[in-house]
């Protein structure tokens, strides 16, 4: 079957770097996304990976491993208000998005 | 403002009654998709339509439907609602050019059946 395994929950203070992981084992492999979803809203794009590395935007960076089958999303300068919900989400052979059940990010100060 | 309405944000039914999920988008996006999420699990796809006039089951299409007559909308219908439809259903789209396919999201319905 298909799975993707993401952390529940995660804290980090307000200021730090925090890593979220995901791993993936999928029927193809299409590109990796991330969301950000805050509490009671829509899910919000963040990355797109589909080949191997690091790609950066702002403060938000995700990498890719397709090899080892993992994807991380790294938030650096952590503010209040990145605390929610970081959604990982393979494309699949059949160009459909799988979705991990999320990661809740808590922030403290 | 560009993006995806649904309509309502939230209503509660009762079982055995029928309730049609409106969504539209102005974006021009050929591809739509309906999911539900609940606690603790992903988001699942129940169905998705790749353009106009085509549709296709996802992972949980069991008890709806949906139909594509446009480009900008695409309606779910709960045939005879049972209390497991009790879920925050979100519609998407996707299409746009250089983006990857992303999916963009709707604000939710937050569906309760009792």
């Amino acid at each position: 079957g298909q799975n993707i395994d993401q952390p529940t929950e995660m804290t980090a203070t307000e200021g730090a770097i925090v890593q979220i992981n995901c791993t993936y084992q999928t029927s193809g492999f299409n590109g990796l996304f991330w969301y950000q979803q805050h509490a009671g809203e829509a899910p919000t794009f963040l990355s797109y990976n589909v080949l191997d590395g690091l790609e950066e935007k702002g403060r938000f960076s995700s990498f890719l491993s397709r090899s080892k089958g993992y994807s991380y999303l790294l938030l650096k300068e952590l503010q209040m208000k990145d605390s929610a919900s970081y959604l990982c989400a393979v494309r699949d052979s059949n160009y459909q998005l799988i979705w991990g059940a999320g990661t809740k990010l808590i922030i403290k100060p | 403002i560009a993006g995806i309405t649904q309509a309502p944000t939230s209503q509660i039914l009762a079982a055995g009654r029928r309730m049609t999920l409106r969504c539209t988008q102005d974006m021009r996006h050929n591809a739509m998709y309906w999911y539900r999420q609940d606690l603790g699990l992903g988001l699942r796809l129940i169905h998705y339509s790749n353009t106009a006039g085509t549709t296709g089951k996802g992972e949980v299409p069991d008890g709806y439907s949906v139909s594509r007559a446009n480009t900008d909308d695409f309606p779910l219908t709960l045939a005879s609602a049972v209390p497991s439809q009790t879920s925050v259903y979100f519609c998407a789209s996707s299409g746009g050019r250089g983006d990857a396919d992303t999916q963009y999201f709707g604000p939710g319905t937050r569906l309760t059946v009792l």
